[in-house]
């Protein structure tokens, strides 16, 4: 399964744009790039996928290199309610997660 | 709510007795995940179905752990002998029939074995 790399952690202030990166270089041409948030005691949440171009809706925003070797997640205006694990993963028929991204949020 | 439910939310049990889970997965999903998680670390991927059919099944599957989805529907882990190591946190999750569908994950089940 193809690998993907995130710092561990992040931060932002509230009501600012946050972008998370994530590396995935060995990336095939059928991988789509998802990613997932995880709430403290909760399961991860779906943020958002998408396979070759940038992708939009309610909760985030996709940005996807040319190459397709990595990509940005990106939170228009971060709350406090944002901050969770945040994770990048490749898909084929099942999801593997790494460590994510452990985004704070300050108000 | 239809979402994935998972019972028990809690679950203690002594350190050799069996335990077992429930899943039931949003109605129209064909697919089920199981997945394990420990403190600090990412789900682990366990096991999937598609309907009733166990697809495929991770090498951290010991013969201790078996799941079943008999009609397709909700699904069963169990756990027999239990070790200290198997606590963690089961997640269970469900999907459309498509590869690119997005998961929809439960609560989990926390298991603590004493």
């Amino acid at each position: 399964d193809a690998k993907t790399t995130q710092p561990n952690s992040m931060e932002s202030n509230e009501e600012e744009p946050v972008h998370l990166p994530c590396n995935h270089s060995t990336i095939s041409g059928t991988d789509y790039i998802h990613w997932y948030r995880q709430l403290p005691s909760q399961g991860p949440e779906y943020v958002i996928h998408g396979l070759t171009s940038n992708v939009n809706n309610r909760m985030a925003s996709l940005a996807i290199a040319e190459d397709r070797k990595s990509s940005t997640l990106i939170l228009h205006r971060a709350t406090l309610r944002d901050a969770a694990v945040y994770y990048c993963i490749l898909n084929t028929d099942k999801l593997i997660f790494g460590t994510g991204t452990r985004l704070q949020v300050f108000p | 709510d239809t979402g994935v439910s998972q019972n028990p939310r809690h679950k203690i049990t002594k350190r050799g007795q069996n335990v077992t889970f429930r899943c039931d997965p949003i109605s129209e999903h064909n697919r089920l995940y199981w997945y394990r998680q420990t403190l600090g670390q990412g789900p682990e991927f366990l096991t999937y179905f598609q309907n009733e059919a166990q697809l495929e099944k991770s090498r951290l599957l010991s013969d201790r752990f078996s799941a079943e989805r008999p009609k397709g529907s909700f699904s069963t882990l169990e756990i027999q002998r239990t070790e200290q190591g198997d606590s963690a946190m089961y997640l269970c999750a469900s999907s459309l029939d498509a590869d690119s569908s997005p998961l929809h994950f439960g609560n989990g089940t926390r298991l603590t074995v004493t």
